[in-house]
Formats: structure tokens, sequence, C-alpha cells
């Protein structure tokens, strides 16, 4: 199986504890993209790298939260400090570049960490 | 402000209909439009894709329609199965050129129950 994968699936965790999250990204594809979902709302573009840069960043990442990219193949994505309202399901997508993947901007999902902070 | 709203929380269809899913966008930037179909406890499944300058792109049983004076995309289904049953959410992107990186912009999801 070549998609997506996430670890872990799931994770429990104490308010004020600091998590890491670990994303393996289709191998051939550059881009990477992390989102996070709540209940009820559709996921929500959190950071974005390009191999290893991180080019952009959404005003939902605070600064608790980090992304690394370090040799442009997984990525991790930490939380520091956690709080109650970072509850979520972390989804992490890669993609080509859309001029190597005919103008497409497709990205694929993996299954998912779902962080509950107690 | 929402961008991409899917005002219908959920829809009820008989197999071997059609299923009719609906999206409207606020930003007229975004240039590429996509579907995906999301099962509990799983990731996001892509299905089917349109680009701004098309008006209809179809993949087997999957048609998507685009609008753009109206801002407004649909996704019809036919004929619907019962394994057709789960959430399914727009996004739209500005892709590279609107500054985005192609990042995705995600409706809140429209829940889809196909009924034997």
């Amino acid at each position: 199986d070549t998609g997506v994968s996430q670890n872990p699936r799931h994770k429990i965790t104490k308010r004020g504890q600091n998590v890491t999250f670990r994303c393996d990204p289709i191998s051939e594809h550059n881009r990477l993209y992390w989102y996070r979902q709540t209940l009820g709302q559709g996921p929500e573009f959190l950071t974005y790298f390009q191999n290893e840069a991180q080019l952009e960043k959404s005003r939902l990442l605070s600064d608790r939260f980090s992304a690394e990219r370090p040799k442009g193949s997984f990525s991790t994505l930490e939380i520091q400090r956690t709080e109650q309202g970072d509850s979520a399901m972390y989804l992490c997508a890669s993609s080509l570049n859309p001029g190597l993947a005919g103008g497409k901007y497709e990205q694929y999902f993996g299954p998912g960490t779902r962080l509950t902070v107690t | 402000d929402q961008q991409v709203k899917q005002n219908s929380p959920s829809l009820s269809v008989q197999e071997g209909r059609i299923s009719i899913l609906n999206c409207d966008y606020t930003n007229s930037m975004f240039d590429y439009f996509l579907w995906y179909k999301k099962y509990p406890a799983e990731g996001p499944t892509f299905l089917i894709s349109i680009s701004s300058i098309k008006d209809k792109n179809e993949d087997g049983r999957f048609t998507v329609f685009l609008n753009k004076s109206a801002k407004h995309l649909s996704l019809h289904i036919v004929p619907s199965q019962p394994g057709d049953s789960a959430v399914y959410f727009c996004a739209a992107t500005k892709g590279d050129y609107g500054g985005s990186q192609g990042n995705l912009i995600f409706g809140k999801g429209t829940k889809l129950s196909v009924k034997p």
C-alpha cells in the first residue's frame, strides 16, 4: 500500500503535555499539508510544505504548534502544552506540484490521528 | 466567514435513484474544485474535481457541474448505491497563482444515506 500513512491513529493525553504526530506521504509527492478537523466541520488548513520548506502557515497554527519535514519526506506535527481545545482529528495530505500533475490540485489524505486532551 | 458552503447537512436517497449534493462558494478567486467522500474514522477520499475553465466533469457514476456565474457546483451520483453512504465534502482552492499554494478550503459536509 503506497498511500499516506499517519501515526499514531489515536492519542489520549492530559492537558499540558506535549504530543507529536507523524505523517508519511506518498513517496513521489513533494507537497505535504496538515489539516485539522473537528466535529461537524470540514478539514481546516494548518500548514504546507514543498519538499523540506514550510511555505505557508494558517492563523489557526498557534505558537504551540510546530511542524517539520526535515528531509522532504515524512513530516511531524508537534503540539506543546496541549489544551482541551486541541482535541480534534489531525489529517495529513500529500500531492504533486500541479505542474507535474497536469494542472491538478488533488490531495490524498491519510487516515488521520485523533487527539483527545483530557 | 465561510467561503465554501454546503447548506444541506444531510440527504437521504433511495438506491438506484440520483443523489445531488450542492455546494456554494463566495470567493471568486477559487479556480479549482474537488469533492471528497469520508467514512467514519477514515481520512477523506478524493472523488472527482473540476477546473474553472470547465462546466462539467464526469467519472463513471459521478458527475460534477460548475456554474461560475452563480458560484455553485453540484455532485451527481447516478445510480446511487448503499456503499455511497458517507459524508461528502466540497473543497475549493485558488491554486498556486492565487497565492494559496493549493491549500484546500472545505465545506462542512453533507451526510448522504442511500437506502436499499
